[in-house]
């Protein structure tokens, strides 16, 4: 079963505009951490932001922001005043931390294109 | 800069070669993630080492296997290579820890001509 849905394959967004990118997560772990990554054309994964199942504060990095909604099971990612350097693709990321080995499962991703 | 070296960059071999993988994770960092990045299959987990032991295994082909070493890099190593093997190949690396973030490789794309 898919553990991280993204429903949005690609978005549009004006330069200064926000965005929001949506992210749902599957499991029965109560301990749990979600991440996003950005995917610029150039291929690396870059690590945004990191929000833990029982954190109550929503996690903020800067322009990134992630809105956590346990019982909806949501964690989407929050671009505030886009600039042209966000577009690339966003991944969300899960980490279930019942098992040992904390892989990183991911979603599909949400390609974003700022214009200007 | 995330700390994570892999090589090479690029790769370009024929169907039914072998191809190894190099990565050297983050100073400190015990935890290394191999996974894979196709457009079909998105990003897969393929497998994990933590401190030269296997911990995890993922959607890896027999084809493939891996190893990390005594001095924690690790290698990846692709045999009897088809064209569907094509792909990104990131390697990651995490400190211990549920909440360590992995930092990612730059990658290595391998294309199977």
């Amino acid at each position: 079963a898919q553990k991280i849905t993204q429903t949005q394959p690609g978005m549009f967004v004006q330069e200064k505009e926000a965005v929001t990118l949506d992210c749902t997560y599957d499991t029965s772990d109560q301990s749990y951490g979600l991440f996003w990554y950005k995917q610029p054309s150039s291929g690396e994964m870059i690590f945004l932001i990191y929000q833990g199942s029982y954190d109550e504060q929503n996690a903020t990095e800067g322009r990134y922001s992630l809105n956590f909604q346990k019982a909806r099971k949501s964690a989407n990612l929050v671009i505030s005043a886009s600039q042209l350097g966000d577009s690339a693709m966003y991944f969300c990321a899960m980490r279930e931390l019942s098992s040992n080995d904390y892989k990183l499962s991911f979603g599909a991703g949400t390609t974003v294109t700022v214009r200007a | 800069d995330s700390g994570v070296t892999q090589t090479p960059k690029h790769l370009i071999t024929a169907t039914g070669q072998r191809v190894t993988l190099r990565c050297s994770p983050r100073s400190g960092d015990l935890s290394v993630y191999w996974y894979q990045q196709s457009l079909d299959q998105g990003l897969q987990f393929l497998i994990q080492y933590y401190n030269g032991e296997e911990r995890a295994k993922g959607n890896i082909l027999e084809r493939f296997s891996a190893q990390q070493f005594p001095d924690l890099h690790s290698e990846l190593n692709l045999s009897s290579l088809e064209l569907g093997d094509s792909a990104l190949y990131f390697c990651a690396s995490s400190a211990r820890g549920p909440v360590s973030e992995a930092f990612f490789g730059q990658g290595t794309r391998l294309t199977v001509v």
